[in-house]
């Protein structure tokens, strides 16, 4: 598996604002993941877009993919301070073991 | 499910000493990874393993690190002897690609402080 580049590092918004993280990726993926990672624990898996879908939609969350583009995006509306965390992108080759390379993340700032 | 169990949670040690991480896998999944998380280089996958078998170990930093899954439920990282540039958060995680199911559960992590 390949390693995802998040961006931008940080992104500091206030509470009910939409957050928009990006996601790009050097070649061609089978699906791709975002988590979250509350400040000390373990990453939480939010969502996982295959290749050959666009949209996809989790309660709040909605994630892109532009396979053209080699790139994803992750939006939350109606941001809380409880989604003050880091976020990682995770393209997947679709491999049968799954391993997964993990980037730096976004570190999102949700100010009440 | 429990989820993943890591023990122990947190662990301090002075350098020299050999220390043991432990690492209980979701039931079921058949694939189990080590991280490392520090500040300065992020999540790094150490070593992976895939029915039990090691399947890529070369994120595991020097030769004072090993890794065993003697089990489908347990698996051990070892540093030996420490130093306290090991000092991170270390993550066990399990998943499970069948059916094209590729996500995968984290454990609480442990705090390893090296002094």
């Amino acid at each position: 598996s390949q390693q995802g580049e998040e961006d931008p590092q940080a992104l500091s918004i206030q509470e009910g604002e939409n957050a928009t993280m990006n996601c790009s990726y050097k070649t061609s993926i089978n699906n791709l993941q975002w988590y979250r990672q509350n400040s000390g624990r373990g990453l939480v898996h939010l969502i996982l877009i295959r290749s050959n879908e666009r949209e996809k939609h989790s309660g709040r969350l909605r994630v892109t993919l532009d396979t053209s583009k080699k790139s994803s995006s992750l939006l939350i509306t109606a941001s809380r301070a409880a989604d003050t965390a880091s976020y990682f992108c995770a393209p997947g080759d679709g491999g049968s073991q799954g391993n997964l390379i993990f980037g730096k993340g976004t570190k999102l700032s949700v100010k009440p | 499910d429990a989820g993943v169990i890591q023990s122990p949670r947190h662990e301090v040690t002075e350098m020299g000493q050999e220390v043991t991480l432990r690492c209980k896998p979701i039931s079921g999944h058949n694939s189990l990874f080590w991280y490392r998380q520090t500040m300065m280089r992020g999540l790094e996958l150490l070593i992976y393993f895939n029915n039990n078998v090691p399947i890529d170990d070369s994120g595991m930093p020097e030769d004072r690190f090993s890794a065993k899954m003697p089990n489908a439920s347990f698996s051990t990282l070892k540093i030996q002897p420490s130093e306290p540039r090991d000092s991170a958060v270390y993550f066990c995680a399990s998943s499970s690609a069948t059916g094209g199911s590729y996500e995968q559960y984290f454990g609480p992590g442990t705090r390893l402080t090296v002094t």
